[in-house]
């Protein structure tokens, strides 16, 4: 089925370990972002990438890294976790031409750092 | 940049009920507005999408409104049914990214 696909669903990390959330997306669209949600507070865009080859800052970047890939992955990488960063990890994906800006979004990725 | 505001955060209707869901954008450029429906673990999905030129759109008992002048839009959900309960998100924007309301949750009371 096309759509966006995250791996892995759940995770738990100990406080200081490192681990790289993957995302992949087959409709061959030039966007990609990363959001967490949290209780209350909505979807917050972490990083996005407009095109290949290009990565830019969100709202909430501190603590995260990404890598686009190539036009279908784009993977957000936590260097050394930290408790406030247990969250759901929302991967998203759109065209963005020809009127085409609707997201379409994977299923998540629940993270918790004990 | 775009500032989406959604209200209310929580509400609650009985079965059959009409529900309304209400939000505000601030950037006049903004020329596309989808709702996304979130069901307890699941990502966001697409429900319904509607563009600055037109002022209404209906999908059987989905609805939204666009008032670009006073730059509100609106959800309208009739004949409200249990599998409607869920996080509803609204959202603005257009070429260059969206913007996302904090989100309703949506309670159908049997």
């Amino acid at each position: 089925n096309a759509g966006v696909t995250q791996t892995p669903k759940f995770q738990v990390l100990k406080t200081g370990q490192s681990m790289t959330l993957q995302c992949a997306q087959d409709m061959n669209h030039n966007s990609m972002y990363w959001y967490r949600q949290d209780p209350g507070m909505g979807l917050r865009l972490i990083y996005y990438s407009a095109s290949e080859g290009t990565t830019d800052k969100g709202e909430v970047p501190n603590g995260y890294n990404v890598s686009r890939l190539n036009k279908r992955e784009f993977s957000l990488r936590l260097e050394s976790a930290a408790p406030s960063q247990t969250s759901v990890y929302f991967c998203a994906s759109r065209a963005g031409q020809g009127g085409h800006y609707g997201y379409t979004f994977g299923s998540g990725t629940r993270l918790t750092v004990v | 940049g775009e500032n989406v505001e959604q209200h209310p955060s929580t509400l609650s209707v009985q079965e059959g009920d009409s529900a309304v869901i209400k939000c505000t954008y601030s950037d006049s450029a903004s020329n596309y507005f989808p709702w996304y429906k979130q069901e307890l673990g699941k990502g966001p999905q697409l429900i319904i999408d509607i563009r600055s030129n037109v002022g209404e759109k209906k999908d059987q008992r989905i609805a939204v409104t666009l008032n670009k002048t006073a730059k509100h839009f609106s959800l309208h959900i009739t004949e409200t049914q249990p599998e409607d309960s869920a996080v509803y998100f609204c959202s603005g924007g257009g070429a260059d990214g969206l913007t996302f309301g904090k989100g309703t949750h949506l309670i159908i009371q049997p």
